[in-house]
């Protein structure tokens, strides 16, 4: 089993819509949890980070963290053909040295 | 505020080659970790380098190490470079001792073995 497991898409959605991207871990003991996003031939960038359990709000990023059921996701409001690119899931557990584990990504294309 | 700087961008190497690649951390940042990210997938851990030591470290073989400097840049080593080390090579660093340690990727070294 995978640390983090995501699903490859690719997942397409039009302009305008709600995006969602969902994530999964399997160390109960993970205490951070992000998103990047990765343009196609450039570095993961980082876009979220939340770390209690609810949902965190930056602009039209919305992540949501549901630790007993090890669970976390990313909505996208008013997606933008922009925002095609893949969404990396990682998780951190603070009692493993802070070692990080990402997901393999989720394909995101918004259609004009 | 210079981010995380890797060299080369590109690298075009032989079977059995060696190869070493750079990385100079974000101003501030004490930690440096290396991964291995293949075409299609997310990227894979393969060791973090802390006080110049080697303090974690991935499912990959000895012919991968490396190095960090006082001044907390760090190097990549492979050895006898074989066809399925063609990946893009992310350094990332963060700030050690934090409990919201995160990581800022640089733009990656893409190797080639041939």
């Amino acid at each position: 089993q995978k640390e983090v497991e995501q699903n490859s898409g690719p997942l397409s959605v039009p302009e305008g819509a709600i995006a969602s991207l969902n994530c999964t871990y399997s160390d109960r003991g993970s205490q951070s949890f992000f998103w990047y996003r990765q343009y196609s031939g450039k570095s993961p960038e980082l876009i979220m980070s939340i770390y209690s359990n609810g949902d965190k709000e930056d602009g039209r990023f919305t992540a949501q963290l549901n630790k007993a059921s090890q669970y976390v996701s990313l909505l996208i409001r008013d997606s933008q053909p922009s925002d095609s690119a893949t969404y990396l899931c990682a998780v951190q557990n603070w009692d493993n040295f802070n070692k990080f584990y990402f997901g393999s990504g989720t394909k995101l294309n918004v259609k004009p | 505020d210079a981010g995380v700087t890797q060299s080369p961008t590109h690298l075009i190497k032989t079977r059995g080659q060696q190869v070493t690649l750079r990385c100079s951390p974000k101003s501030g940042h004490d930690t440096v970790s290396w991964y291995q990210q293949a075409l299609g997938q997310g990227p894979q851990f393969i060791f973090q380098y802390y006080e110049e030591e080697e303090r974690q470290r991935g499912n990959f073989p000895d012919r991968f190490s490396g190095h960090q400097f006082p001044n907390y840049s760090s190097e990549l080593n492979v050895n006898a470079l074989l066809l399925g080390d063609s990946a893009l090579y992310l350094c990332a660093s963060s700030l050690k001792g934090t409990t919201n340690e995160k990581l800022f990727f640089g733009s990656g070294t893409q190797l080639s073995v041939l």
